[in-house]
């Protein structure tokens, strides 16, 4: 079993729609937890980062973190064709400075 | 904007050449990584240097050699590369704790011929 999982897609959502982006993970040692976007060509670009259970909120995104259930997930509210990448979903462990990634869903925001 | 350098953008090689990749930041951290990027798939691990110490290999190839001649520089040197080596390197940085919050360079895409 991969240690993190993601639906590698494409999520295909209308514009100003939500768009929710999924992630499981194996490993209960895990502690943070990092969303980044990827452009097609362009290097990863951080979009947020979440520790604790629970919601975390910044802008048009939120994070959400359940450790109980081993997911966390993304909502993109008012999606817009700009959003269009690939998302990926990443994890480190306790006093480690290695970033686990799971292998990305692509989005596609539909103008 | 980005605070992470990456130089050159863009790179090719023969498999006998030696060549260098750069990547400077103005964070103030004291943690840099080396990652490979292959098409579709996630960027993979390959050295961490923690306040100018090598502390993560991930049993890379000693065709590739990295190095850090102070917090703010990090090099890696690449010699007799192989066409399966043609990816994107990205250089990352953070604070210099552990589980801190990793920032991309721009990335070098590197072609092998």
């Amino acid at each position: 079993q991969k240690e993190v999982e993601q639906n590698s897609g494409p999520l295909s959502v209308p514009e100003g729609a939500i768009a929710s982006l999924n992630c499981t993970y194996s490993d209960r040692g895990s502690q943070s937890f990092f969303w980044y976007r990827q452009y097609s060509g362009k290097s990863p670009e951080l979009i947020m980062f979440i520790y604790s259970n629970g919601d975390k909120e910044d802008g048009r995104f939120t994070a959400q973190l359940n450790k109980a259930s081993q997911y966390v997930s993304l909502l993109i509210r008012d999606s817009q064709p700009s959003d269009s990448a690939t998302y990926l979903c990443a994890l480190m462990m306790d006093s480690s400075y290695k970033l686990i990634f799971g292998s990305g869903t692509r989005l596609l925001v539909r103008p | 904007d980005t605070e992470v350098t990456q130089t050159p953008k863009h790179l090719v090689m023969g498999m006998t050449n030696k060549k260098s990749l750069k990547c400077e930041q103005h964070m103030g951290h004291r943690a840099m990584y080396w990652y490979k990027q292959k098409a579709k798939k996630p960027p993979e691990l390959m050295f961490v240097y923690s306040y100018e110490k090598l502390s993560i290999n991930e049993s890379v190839p000693s065709r590739f050699s990295p190095e850090c001649p102070n917090s703010s520089l990090l090099n890696l040197h690449l010699h007799a590369l192989q066409p399966e080596d043609s990816a994107l390197y990205l250089c990352a940085t953070s604070s210099g704790l552990p589980q801190e919050t990793q920032y991309f360079g721009p990335g070098t895409r590197l072609l092998v011929l």
